[in-house]
């Protein structure tokens, strides 16, 4: 079983809809999760991250967490063209380890 | 914000030869610095954790002798791939925290290298 697991999708969505990406975690003491997004040929970067049960908001992102089912979640609002990517979900077992384990990644298409 | 540095971008190598990426923290001091490996349309794999000062952390499966770090500097750190090899060719990205550690932090990712072994 994978550690970290995600649609590899790809997804589409209109433009303005909401996209929802969700992961699943295999390490019931995972403490720290993250959302990252990437285009093609670059680097990571952070969009949320989440440390409790329960909603995040930033802008138009909300990521979901729910440690008893081992499932998070990223909601983007108003989606926009230029969401267009690879978004990444990633694990750390517990607070001040860094390590992070990486799902697949699920490729977001946003269709104009 | 917390700036990684990581060089080259790209590089071309022949079978055999070696290749150093850089990765340097530009206004933090990085204590530990992560190097990640990418082949295409797979997520990011752990290779090793980078220590200053002391020697590196290799991941399951990873040849300490083939992918050699260095983390001599609070702000940088080099993996050289020795003998490289056409199964090599991948994106290699480095990532660093800030130190003194502060708690539940992020880590600030370099922008990849790109090798390809001929």
């Amino acid at each position: 079983q994978k550690e970290v697991e995600q649609n590899s999708g790809p997804l589409s969505v209109p433009e303005g809809a909401i996209a929802s990406l969700n992961c699943t975690y295999s390490d019931r003491v995972s403490q720290s999760f993250f959302w990252y997004r990437q285009y093609s040929g670059k680097s990571p970067e952070l969009i949320m991250s989440i440390y409790s049960n329960g909603d995040k908001e930033d802008g138009r992102f909300t990521a979901q967490l729910n440690k008893a089912s081992q499932y998070v979640s990223l909601l983007i609002r108003d989606s926009q063209p230029s969401d267009s990517a690879t978004y990444l979900c990633a694990v750390t077992s517990n607070f001040g380890n860094e390590k992070l384990t990486f799902g697949t990644g699920t490729r977001l298409t946003i269709i104009p | 914000g917390a700036v990684v540095s990581q060089h080259p971008s790209w590089v071309i190598c022949k079978s055999g030869t070696s290749v150093k990426i850089e990765c340097r923290s530009l206004d933090f001091q990085a204590t530990t610095m992560f190097w990640y490996r990418q082949f295409p349309k797979q997520s990011l794999m752990l290779m090793a954790t980078s220590n200053e000062g002391s020697k590196a952390t290799y991941e399951q499966g990873v040849e300490k002798d083939k992918f050699l770090i260095n983390h001599a500097s609070l702000t940088l750190s080099t993996l050289t791939v020795t003998s490289a090899h056409p199964e090599d060719s991948s994106f290699y990205i480095c990532s660093a925290r800030q130190a003194p550690y502060s708690g539940a932090n992020v880590l600030t990712f370099g922008a990849g290298s790109r090798l390809t072994v001929l």
